[in-house]
């Protein structure tokens, strides 16, 4: 089973240019989430989408950060203009479904992530 | 609110020695946890998760972790410490209707 993919692996760019990150999950799973990892800090969730709905968006900074997920699988995230405390490795994960309490949640398989570098 | 509290942000052994790993939490009702891996240039990977069926939870690599109600606790521990252990390992804490919220990491170094 492929796993999560994302690209590009690496980017830098510079201070207020703009960049994308593409995110394909495991075939099959209705949910999707962007994280950020800062150095030396555990990830951060961004925004979890359940096939191409928006579920949880109140930690994305929505005057700089866009994300989508068309058809309710690949999706893509996008920081416009950047900053430099947008350094980070942003990660997307990917689970069968939706945890709605009780019994066990589904589990969550991450990308590689994408490191990005603002200059 | 959800959270984890890594107590240690770094922590060396040596091989053949065992691994302690630890882990408080804060949760208004019985909550599930888990622990990540990250090995430098890979992905997360998912060691093991606490969800009320026991207290003693094995994981993958001779990793377990023990749930301590009493202690808000969910440590990490390992008999005996490999050198491929060395990583980063995440607490987590995952509740209804929200993704997982990370603790801030431990750093494991393993020398020989």
């Amino acid at each position: 089973e492929a796993g999560v993919a994302q690209s590009p692996r690496y980017k830098i760019i510079e201070k207020r240019q703009s960049v994308a990150f593409w995110c394909n999950p495991i075939s099959g799973h209705a949910t999707l989430y962007w994280y950020q990892q800062i150095l030396g800090q555990g990830p951060k969730l961004l925004i979890q989408f359940q096939n191409n709905g928006v579920v949880d968006d109140s930690q994305l900074p929505k005057d700089r950060f866009s994300a989508e997920r068309l058809k309710g699988v690949d999706s893509t995230l996008k920081i416009q203009p950047a900053k430099l405390e947008d350094s980070a490795v942003y990660l997307c994960a990917s689970s069968l479904d939706f945890y709605v309490g009780g019994g066990v949640p589904p589990a969550q398989y991450f990308g590689p992530g994408t490191r990005l570098t603002v200059l | 609110a959800q959270s984890v509290t890594q107590l240690d942000s770094h922590v060396s052994v040596s091989e053949g020695t065992p691994v302690l790993l630890r882990c408080n939490y804060s949760s208004s009702y019985s909550p599930s946890l888990f622990w990540y891996v990250q090995h430098p240039n890979k992905g997360l990977q998912l060691l093991l998760k606490y969800t009320s069926a026991a207290t003693l939870v094995k994981g993958i690599n001779g990793f377990e972790a023990e749930f301590k109600k009493s202690e808000t606790s969910f440590h990490l521990t390992k008999p005996s410490a490999h050198m491929s252990d060395a990583a980063e390992y995440f607490c987590v804490v995952s509740r209804a209707g929200t993704a997982l919220i990370f603790g801030k990491g431990t750093t494991l170094s393993v020398s020989s």
